[in-house]
């Protein structure tokens, strides 16, 4: 158990619908990142937050947004669905603004768009 | 810009024998690598990583990677294969740019092992 959470574990949804991914960070994480994970494109860094702030964005579409609460936790938000955003999305948490690299993830959160 | 290719996308080895699993990184500046490891149904979780010092690192589970400057690999071997060990892998690149450290995963290895 790395100690971030995140729901859904699953998600089944239609084209063109959104949907939001709740991630929980390990206790006293400051850093929260997001990746998707699909067949074709392997595991594609999204977004960074640190302490409620974006520190980096990657690979990530217009149609995404995230945010980091106060609390810490965070949430991706996926808008206007396409088949091809079917995939594993995983949060993954560190202390550090710059981890070098050593993240903890979560069992990620696999979405379904039919 | 970091970029790392790891060779063979599935590897088959009998329960009992060597593991070793490839990876090559390019980066324009000292990096620090990473392996990790996905069980199935599971997130990632770290094997092993390297950033200064002693360039063969030890992780868990008796995996071990070396990396070695002048090759720009950093490939992970286990001597004996458990079964337990079926699981897809990651090698990883964390470079320093403007301040902040990216990191880029490769595109992952399936290993397979045979009873």
């Amino acid at each position: 158990d790395s100690g971030v959470t995140q729901t859904p574990k699953h998600l089944i949804t239609a084209t063109g619908q959104r949907v939001t991914l709740r991630c929980s960070p390990r206790s006293g994480d400051l850093s929260v990142y997001w990746y998707q994970q699909s067949l074709d494109q392997g595991l594609q860094f999204l977004i960074h937050y640190y302490n409620g702030e974006e520190r980096a964005k990657g690979n990530i579409l217009e149609r995404f947004s995230a945010q980091q609460f106060p609390d810490l936790h965070s949430e991706l938000n996926l808008s206007s669905l396409e088949l091809g955003d079917s995939a594993l999305y995983f949060c993954a948490s560190s202390v550090a603004a710059s981890s070098g690299g050593e993240l903890f993830f979560g069992e990620g959160s696999r979405l379904t768009v039919l | 810009a970091q970029s790392v290719t790891q060779l063979g996308s599935h590897v088959s080895v009998s329960e009992g024998a060597l593991v070793l699993l490839r990876c090559n990184y390019s980066s324009s500046v000292p990096p620090y690598l990473f392996w990790y490891v996905q069980y199935p149904n599971q997130g990632l979780q770290l094997l092993l990583k390297y950033t200064t010092g002693a360039t063969l690192v030890k992780g868990i589970n008796g995996f071990e990677a070396e990396f070695k400057k002048s090759e720009t690999s950093f490939h992970l071997t286990k001597p004996s294969a458990h079964m337990s060990d079926a699981a897809e892998y990651f090698c990883a690149v964390s470079e320093r740019t403007g301040g902040r450290r990216a990191l880029t995963f490769g595109s992952g290895t399936r290993l397979q092992v045979q009873p």
